[in-house]
């Protein structure tokens, strides 16, 4: 069965803080994975990661992917209370359809 | 670019009624919608998908009788939820696949039903 599983489920630090974000995956097919952010509506899009090993970097936040182990990273330097969301993992087959993490809930303290 | 209005933004409807909701791409064609429902403090979770002029393809567990999908054109497909009852209450998003350059999607704003 097909699963993508993001740890921790959530997390609570102080601004000014690094944190980091996992995402493993079992899939079959495997295509991309990607990274969203979701504060109270729609995810709005982060990272697509389909290469191995290559960072990709936006500002104070940036993943990486390692195909072989099959996780990825989300990481966010010096973060700020607009950082406070729900980060989602998701996962693209063959067919063209994304398989949704858990989730993790960051909540920023001032 | 890119964009999926989704409407409307929460409705609040008396058990046993249907409820509507449209999503449209604006400035592209959505050949393919994907429907997803996120439960409080879960995850979305993919109901279905539909392509544009054929019937939409259900995930295991989705009822396809109660959740009607109808995407008869490349801009517009609807989610009707029939025959509502309270646990149908939850947020609905639609996601449209796009391919500008590399597949990508793009979200609608979602919708927040309440069945009371």
């Amino acid at each position: 069965e097909d699963k993508v599983v993001q740890s921790p489920l959530s997390l609570v630090v102080h601004e000014g803080d690094t944190v980091t974000l996992n995402c493993s995956y079992e899939v079959t097919n495997f295509r991309s994975l990607l990274w969203y952010k979701q504060e109270k509506k729609a995810p709005t899009f982060l990272f697509m990661l389909t290469s191995s090993g290559i960072e990709k970097k936006s500002g104070r936040l940036s993943s990486i992917l390692d195909k072989k182990e099959l996780f990825s990273i989300l990481n966010i330097t010096a973060t700020q209370t607009g950082d406070s969301a729900v980060y989602l993992c998701a996962v693209l087959f063959g067919n063209e359809k994304l398989t949704f993490g858990t989730g993790t809930r960051l909540t920023i303290i001032p | 670019g890119a964009v999926v209005s989704q409407h409307p933004s929460w409705v609040i409807c008396k058990s046993g009624t249907s409820v509507k909701i449209e999503c449209r791409s604006l400035d592209f064609q959505a050949t393919t919608m994907f429907w997803y429902r996120q439960f409080p403090k879960q995850s979305l979770m993919l109901m279905a998908t539909s392509n544009e002029g054929s019937k939409a393809t259900y995930e295991q567990g989705v009822e396809k009788d109660k959740f009607l999908i109808n995407h008869a054109s490349l801009t517009l497909s609807t989610l009707t939820v029939t025959s509502a009852h309270p646990e149908d209450s939850s947020f609905y998003i639609c996601s449209a696949g796009v391919r500008r350059g590399h597949y990508g999607y793009t979200f609608g704003s979602g919708t927040r039903l309440t069945v009371v």
